[in-house]
């Protein structure tokens, strides 16, 4: 009964691939999100989106890119991985943008 | 540019003691100040919030502290335990608007 769940939890490939995270929410929320923490554990949003709209991009690399099939899931995809791009994943949901985000327990990408 | 400022970057209590953490923001278009406990290997979780109408909200154990005019809150965490340690969060949001986190407070709780 996970309320905001993501694949994979850890990811290792190498410089240059391209890779997805996975990420469904079962809440019914309207919104979802991805975040970003690095190594220093600072949350920076990436990417928001309200019933399949973008609504928020955070001057984020355009090899990074989201796709929402529909209102309970939202992909990561990310072209020509870089080493910076090592980092921990976070997918959440709230029921809009006004109100208080539910976060998925993360994926740990690490580029070798 | 950091829009919320928060301190202690780490924090080390005794059991039984309290544990405080302050945020600091400029942007008085901010009308919502949730807290977020995040355990290792695990999302960020929402803690309590406060709006500023309120000078304090208490939850158990854990109340926070808002300062309208200084723009400052901060969390308090009464009766400290290990179960505690964990890295805190504050966040502030504008209506209609992102929210932008703190930088984190990693919290020990010695028994």
């Amino acid at each position: 009964d996970t309320a905001v769940s993501q694949t994979p939890k850890y990811l290792v490939t190498q410089m240059g691939n391209d890779k997805s995270i996975k990420c469904e929410q079962n809440l019914g929320h309207d919104t979802m999100y991805w975040y970003k923490q690095d190594s220093k554990k600072f949350l920076k949003i990436m990417f928001s989106y309200n019933n399949k709209e973008l609504i928020i991009n955070e001057t984020v690399p355009n090899r990074f890119s989201p796709k929402s099939p529909d209102k309970a899931h939202l992909n990561l995809h990310i072209n020509s991985l870089e080493l910076g791009d090592s980092a921990v994943y976070f997918c959440a949901s709230s029921q809009d943008l006004n109100q208080p985000q539910h976060f998925g327990d993360g994926t740990r990408l690490s580029i070798l | 540019q950091q829009q919320v400022k928060q301190s202690p970057q780490s924090l080390i209590v005794q059991k039984g003691g309290i544990s405080i953490i302050n945020c600091a923001y400029e942007n008085t278009a901010f009308d919502y100040f949730p807290w977020y406990q995040q355990f290792p290997g695990k999302g960020p979780a929402l803690l309590i919030a406060i709006r500023p109408d309120v000078s304090e909200k208490k939850e158990g154990r854990f109340t926070i502290s808002f300062n309208k005019s200084a723009k400052q809150f901060s969390l308090h965490i009464m009766d400290s335990q290990p179960g505690d340690s964990a890295t805190y969060f504050c966040a502030a949001r504008a209506t209609g608007n992102q929210f932008y986190f703190g930088t984190g407070t990693s919290l020990t709780v010695i028994p």
